[in-house]
Order: structure tokens, then sequence, then C-alpha cells
């Protein structure tokens, strides 16, 4: 099946520097990753999506210029988490498209990122 | 937008059937998805609906009603690894691209012995 991963798979930094979260498609090409912030007891909120070869989309009230989003490949997308802050501490999870033949276009998930700044 | 409601908790025996509930609003449905979720861990797809009735795989089953704007999964012999939070998750065709998901917030299920 398809396989998503993250990495890392927790991180602790300070507050003011800055943390890249890298996700990738193993077996599959992924032409649209999504990047999703989850805090405690709380849904999955989509944060932005990614398109490879061009700029990511992002949601109402998520800040492009703070969560710096590269699709530089078919496989690859990462999130940068410029200048954390304490608030920013959460779940960040990726996924990628799979165009299956059955048109179901199902998103796998990647394991998650703990993001904890202290 | 979309307005995806379900209950927060749930509780149910070893063995039983437990019925998960989801009522949702959108303006251009686009399917219905279900996943399991185990705490700290990343969601994992159960079902998938776009049309009308019900679809069964293996002890998790799925239904859906477009035009109530409703759906729900069914689990049957209940295992305690069943114990996860189960999200219910809407497509639709958005302006930004046919493939975005909107959550909801998660019903919690704790299966008992």
């Amino acid at each position: 099946g398809a396989v998503v991963s993250q990495h890392p798979s927790w991180v602790i930094c300070k507050s003011g520097t800055s943390v890249k979260i890298e996700c990738r498609s193993l077996d599959f090409q992924a032409t649209t990753m999504f990047w999703y912030r989850q805090f405690p007891k709380q849904s999955l909120m989509l944060m932005a999506t990614s398109n490879e070869g061009s700029k990511a989309t992002y949601e109402q009230g998520v800040e492009k210029d703070k969560f710096l989003i590269n699709h530089a490949s078919l496989t690859l997308s990462t999130l940068t988490v410029t200048s954390a802050h304490p608030e920013d501490s959460s779940f960040y999870i990726c996924s990628a498209i799979l165009h299956d033949s059955a048109e179901v276009f199902e998103q796998y998930f990647g394991p998650g990122t703990r993001l904890t700044v202290t | 937008g979309q307005n995806i409601d379900q209950p927060t908790e749930m509780t149910a025996t070893e063995g039983a059937i437990v019925q998960i509930n989801c009522t949702y609003q959108t303006s251009g449905f686009n399917g219905l998805f279900w996943y399991q979720q185990h705490a700290g861990e990343a969601p994992t797809f159960l079902s998938y609906n776009v049309l009308d009735g019900l679809e069964e795989k293996g002890r998790f089953s799925s239904f859906l009603s477009r035009s109530k704007g409703y759906s729900y999964l069914l689990l049957k012999e209940l295992q305690m690894k069943d114990s996860a939070s189960y999200l219910c998750a809407v497509r639709d065709h958005s302006g930004a691209g046919s493939y975005q998901l909107t959550f909801g917030k998660g019903t919690k299920l704790s299966v008992i012995p």
C-alpha cells in the first residue's frame, strides 16, 4: 500500500527558532500533498495544499510567511515553521493523494510530527 | 464551507455493535470518508462513500444518505483495539482543488470488557 513518512517524528525547539518538517511519499508520486495541524482533543485543521512545482495554497488564517511550504519534487514536501512560538506547539500531519484507478483519490497520512516550542 | 457534526464520545462493550453518526452540510458534496485515529498517531483510512447506500468492509460498514446529509460508521464484533477516535471527513468541489477534506472533530470510542 501507499506509504507516507514524516521526519522528525517529534521535535523540541526554543522560541524564536525555525523547524523544518519533511513529508515523503515512499512508493508513489504525489503531485498534491496537504499539511494539517491538530491540537489536543481537536480535529485536523487543514493548513495548506502543497502542489509540486508551484506555490502552496494556504487556508484562511494561516500565515504563509510563518509556515513556509516547499514541494520541490513529486515525493517530498517540507513545512518550515519560522520563528516558532509556544502557541505553535501542535501535532503536524501531512498527507498525499494517491490517484488510484478507482478514482477515490484517497489521502494517505504520514505518522505526524509532534512539535513542542519552549 | 462545511459543517460536520459527530458525537464527542461513545462507550461500547467488547463484542457488541456500535454506530457512529455524522451529519454534514456542504455546498458541493464530492465524497465522505471515515478515518480511525489512535492517540498520538496519524489517521488511517477506513471507508469512502460517494453514492447513497451501505459499503461493507469486514467488521466495518459505512452508510451514506446524500439527501439527508447523513452518514454512519458501523463497527461489529467490537474489539478492545477498536478504542480510538473516528473521524468523519467530507470532500467538496472546492475552488482550490477537489481533493481537500474537511474533518469533523472526531468521536472518541471506548471499548470496555
